[in-house]
Protein backbone atom coordinates (compact mmCIF):
# COMPACT_ATOMS: atom_id res chain seq x y z
CA UNK A 1 0.00 0.00 0.00
CA UNK A 2 1.02 3.71 -0.84
CA UNK A 3 1.72 5.47 1.76
CA UNK A 4 3.69 8.02 4.25
CA UNK A 5 4.56 7.05 7.50
CA UNK A 6 5.29 8.77 10.59
CA UNK A 7 6.76 7.77 14.54
CA UNK A 8 5.89 8.20 16.85
CA UNK A 9 2.14 9.41 16.29
CA UNK A 10 2.20 11.02 20.15
CA UNK A 11 4.72 12.13 21.99
CA UNK A 12 4.85 14.04 25.38
CA UNK A 13 8.48 15.62 26.05
CA UNK A 14 10.34 18.35 28.47
CA UNK A 15 11.71 21.17 27.11
CA UNK A 16 15.49 20.74 26.06
CA UNK A 17 15.46 16.78 25.60
CA UNK A 18 16.00 16.23 21.78
CA UNK A 19 13.94 14.21 19.87
CA UNK A 20 13.28 12.83 16.02
CA UNK A 21 9.96 12.08 14.45
CA UNK A 22 10.54 9.85 11.55
CA UNK A 23 8.66 10.04 8.08
CA UNK A 24 8.92 7.42 5.82
CA UNK A 25 7.41 6.94 2.07
CA UNK A 26 7.17 4.27 -0.23
CA UNK A 27 6.44 5.91 -3.01
CA UNK A 28 9.81 6.69 -5.00
CA UNK A 29 8.54 10.24 -3.67
CA UNK A 30 11.35 13.09 -4.78
CA UNK A 31 10.02 15.66 -2.86
CA UNK A 32 9.41 15.73 0.93
CA UNK A 33 7.62 18.37 3.45
CA UNK A 34 7.47 19.16 7.09
CA UNK A 35 4.11 20.95 8.08
CA UNK A 36 2.90 22.11 11.43
CA UNK A 37 -0.59 22.63 11.95
CA UNK A 38 -1.65 24.93 14.39
CA UNK A 39 -5.24 26.31 14.98
CA UNK A 40 -6.65 29.24 13.08
CA UNK A 41 -2.81 29.13 11.56
CA UNK A 42 -3.24 26.42 9.44
CA UNK A 43 -0.48 24.13 7.94
CA UNK A 44 2.93 25.99 8.07
CA UNK A 45 5.67 24.67 6.42
CA UNK A 46 8.72 23.97 8.53
CA UNK A 47 11.01 22.27 5.76
CA UNK A 48 11.24 20.85 2.70
CA UNK A 49 13.25 18.34 0.36
CA UNK A 50 13.60 17.64 -3.29
CA UNK A 51 15.45 15.09 -3.43
CA UNK A 52 18.64 13.49 -1.61
CA UNK A 53 20.99 15.92 0.48
CA UNK A 54 19.04 18.66 -1.03
CA UNK A 55 16.92 20.59 1.69
CA UNK A 56 15.15 23.80 1.94
CA UNK A 57 13.58 26.42 4.69
CA UNK A 58 9.71 26.90 4.43
CA UNK A 59 7.78 29.17 6.21
CA UNK A 60 8.71 28.28 10.33
CA UNK A 61 12.16 26.06 10.29
CA UNK A 62 13.32 27.95 13.33
CA UNK A 63 14.08 24.93 16.27
CA UNK A 64 14.05 22.55 13.33
CA UNK A 65 16.52 20.23 11.65
CA UNK A 66 16.08 17.98 8.62
CA UNK A 67 18.40 15.66 6.64
CA UNK A 68 17.92 13.50 3.61
CA UNK A 69 19.94 10.99 3.43
CA UNK A 70 18.04 8.29 1.48
CA UNK A 71 15.10 9.30 -0.82
CA UNK A 72 12.42 7.29 1.63
CA UNK A 73 12.97 8.70 5.06
CA UNK A 74 12.86 12.09 5.96
CA UNK A 75 13.06 13.14 9.75
CA UNK A 76 12.51 16.15 11.93
CA UNK A 77 14.75 16.72 14.45
CA UNK A 78 14.21 19.22 17.55
CA UNK A 79 18.18 19.36 19.27
CA UNK A 80 16.25 21.46 22.00
CA UNK A 81 12.29 21.63 21.87
CA UNK A 82 10.71 24.29 23.73
CA UNK A 83 6.51 24.38 24.59
CA UNK A 84 5.98 26.77 21.28
CA UNK A 85 7.00 23.80 19.42
CA UNK A 86 4.21 22.02 20.46
CA UNK A 87 1.82 20.90 17.46
CA UNK A 88 0.65 18.40 14.81
CA UNK A 89 3.07 17.59 12.77
CA UNK A 90 2.78 16.23 9.54
CA UNK A 91 5.30 14.96 6.58
CA UNK A 92 3.66 14.95 3.31
CA UNK A 93 5.61 13.63 0.34
CA UNK A 94 4.80 14.46 -3.78
CA UNK A 95 6.15 13.04 -7.17
CA UNK A 96 8.16 15.74 -8.94
CA UNK A 97 6.55 16.29 -12.59
CA UNK A 98 7.33 18.86 -15.00
CA UNK A 99 9.22 20.54 -12.92
CA UNK A 100 6.73 21.23 -10.10
CA UNK A 101 5.01 19.23 -7.36
CA UNK A 102 2.16 16.92 -7.70
CA UNK A 103 -0.07 16.13 -5.24
CA UNK A 104 0.84 15.56 -1.87
CA UNK A 105 0.40 12.86 0.40
CA UNK A 106 0.34 13.40 3.94
CA UNK A 107 0.94 11.00 6.94
CA UNK A 108 -1.06 10.44 9.93
CA UNK A 109 0.70 13.13 11.89
CA UNK A 110 2.15 13.38 14.86
CA UNK A 111 0.91 15.05 18.08
CA UNK A 112 3.68 16.72 20.15
CA UNK A 113 3.75 18.09 23.59
CA UNK A 114 6.58 19.89 24.82
CA UNK A 115 6.25 20.52 28.89
CA UNK B 1 2.08 36.60 7.38
CA UNK B 2 -0.32 34.37 5.30
CA UNK B 3 -0.21 34.75 1.83
CA UNK B 4 -3.24 33.28 1.15
CA UNK B 5 -6.37 34.27 3.31
CA UNK B 6 -8.96 31.83 3.60
CA UNK B 7 -12.99 32.51 5.02
CA UNK B 8 -15.00 31.45 6.70
CA UNK B 9 -13.30 29.90 9.60
CA UNK B 10 -16.15 27.74 10.11
CA UNK B 11 -19.89 26.81 8.14
CA UNK B 12 -22.61 24.98 9.07
CA UNK B 13 -25.17 23.72 6.48
CA UNK B 14 -28.57 21.50 6.43
CA UNK B 15 -27.95 18.33 4.47
CA UNK B 16 -28.65 18.86 0.42
CA UNK B 17 -27.53 22.43 0.91
CA UNK B 18 -24.36 24.18 -0.69
CA UNK B 19 -20.66 24.91 0.77
CA UNK B 20 -19.04 27.66 -0.19
CA UNK B 21 -15.37 28.87 1.11
CA UNK B 22 -13.72 31.31 -0.29
CA UNK B 23 -9.77 32.10 -1.03
CA UNK B 24 -7.56 35.00 -1.64
CA UNK B 25 -4.14 35.46 -2.69
CA UNK B 26 -1.64 38.82 -2.78
CA UNK B 27 1.42 39.68 -3.98
CA UNK B 28 2.97 36.72 -4.77
CA UNK B 29 2.19 34.88 -8.60
CA UNK B 30 1.00 31.39 -7.69
CA UNK B 31 -0.01 28.69 -10.56
CA UNK B 32 -1.57 25.84 -9.08
CA UNK B 33 -4.11 25.79 -6.32
CA UNK B 34 -5.26 22.85 -4.94
CA UNK B 35 -8.37 22.12 -2.19
CA UNK B 36 -7.32 19.59 0.91
CA UNK B 37 -10.07 17.69 3.40
CA UNK B 38 -8.96 16.54 6.62
CA UNK B 39 -10.95 14.26 8.59
CA UNK B 40 -10.50 14.32 12.41
CA UNK B 41 -7.43 12.16 13.48
CA UNK B 42 -5.84 11.40 9.53
CA UNK B 43 -3.65 13.56 7.37
CA UNK B 44 -5.16 16.04 4.80
CA UNK B 45 -5.45 14.27 0.94
CA UNK B 46 -5.52 16.18 -1.98
CA UNK B 47 -9.82 17.08 -2.97
CA UNK B 48 -9.65 18.99 -6.14
CA UNK B 49 -7.13 21.19 -7.93
CA UNK B 50 -7.09 23.91 -10.43
CA UNK B 51 -4.18 25.59 -12.61
CA UNK B 52 -4.80 29.20 -13.32
CA UNK B 53 -5.39 28.58 -17.48
CA UNK B 54 -8.94 27.68 -16.34
CA UNK B 55 -11.54 29.59 -14.68
CA UNK B 56 -13.34 26.52 -13.36
CA UNK B 57 -12.98 23.00 -12.84
CA UNK B 58 -15.20 20.06 -11.57
CA UNK B 59 -15.40 17.47 -10.02
CA UNK B 60 -18.51 15.34 -8.98
CA UNK B 61 -20.42 17.64 -5.77
CA UNK B 62 -16.89 19.67 -5.95
CA UNK B 63 -15.98 22.62 -7.93
CA UNK B 64 -13.75 25.24 -7.71
CA UNK B 65 -13.83 28.87 -9.38
CA UNK B 66 -10.79 30.31 -9.90
CA UNK B 67 -10.97 34.53 -10.47
CA UNK B 68 -7.12 35.48 -11.90
CA UNK B 69 -7.89 39.43 -11.28
CA UNK B 70 -9.70 39.34 -8.79
CA UNK B 71 -6.65 37.03 -7.06
CA UNK B 72 -9.75 34.78 -5.76
CA UNK B 73 -10.70 31.31 -5.66
CA UNK B 74 -13.25 29.28 -4.12
CA UNK B 75 -14.62 25.57 -3.51
CA UNK B 76 -18.31 24.84 -3.63
CA UNK B 77 -19.28 21.61 -2.63
CA UNK B 78 -22.98 21.18 -4.08
CA UNK B 79 -25.55 18.92 -1.98
CA UNK B 80 -23.18 18.87 1.37
CA UNK B 81 -23.59 15.34 3.06
CA UNK B 82 -22.91 14.49 6.53
CA UNK B 83 -19.48 12.64 4.94
CA UNK B 84 -18.58 16.29 3.72
CA UNK B 85 -17.84 16.97 6.93
CA UNK B 86 -14.46 17.89 7.42
CA UNK B 87 -11.69 20.80 7.36
CA UNK B 88 -10.86 21.71 4.05
CA UNK B 89 -7.93 23.59 3.39
CA UNK B 90 -7.19 26.13 -0.42
CA UNK B 91 -3.17 26.16 -1.20
CA UNK B 92 -1.41 27.89 -3.51
CA UNK B 93 2.01 27.10 -4.92
CA UNK B 94 4.19 29.99 -5.67
CA UNK B 95 5.40 29.84 -9.72
CA UNK B 96 9.04 31.17 -8.36
CA UNK B 97 9.64 28.28 -5.79
CA UNK B 98 6.95 25.42 -6.04
CA UNK B 99 8.40 23.26 -3.63
CA UNK B 100 6.69 26.20 -0.98
CA UNK B 101 3.01 25.52 -1.15
CA UNK B 102 1.16 28.14 0.71
CA UNK B 103 -1.81 26.77 2.78
CA UNK B 104 -4.70 28.71 4.08
CA UNK B 105 -6.20 28.65 7.77
CA UNK B 106 -8.45 25.61 6.92
CA UNK B 107 -12.05 26.27 7.26
CA UNK B 108 -14.27 23.83 9.59
CA UNK B 109 -17.51 22.37 7.67
CA UNK B 110 -20.08 20.66 9.45
CA UNK B 111 -23.74 19.13 7.30
CA UNK B 112 -26.30 18.96 9.39
CA UNK B 113 -28.37 15.74 8.54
Amino acid sequence: EAQVTQNPRYLITVTGKKLTVTCSQNMNHEYMSWYRQDPGLGLRQIYYSMNVEVTDKGDVPEGYKVSRKEKRNFPLILESPSPNQTSLYFCASSLILAGSTDTQYFGPGTRLTVL
Amino acid sequence: QQQVKQSPQSLIVQKGGISIINCAYENTAFDYFPWYQQFPGKGPALLIAIRPDVSEKKEGRFTISFNKSAKQFSLHIMDSQPGDSATYFCAAQPTDSWGKLQFGAGTQVVVTP
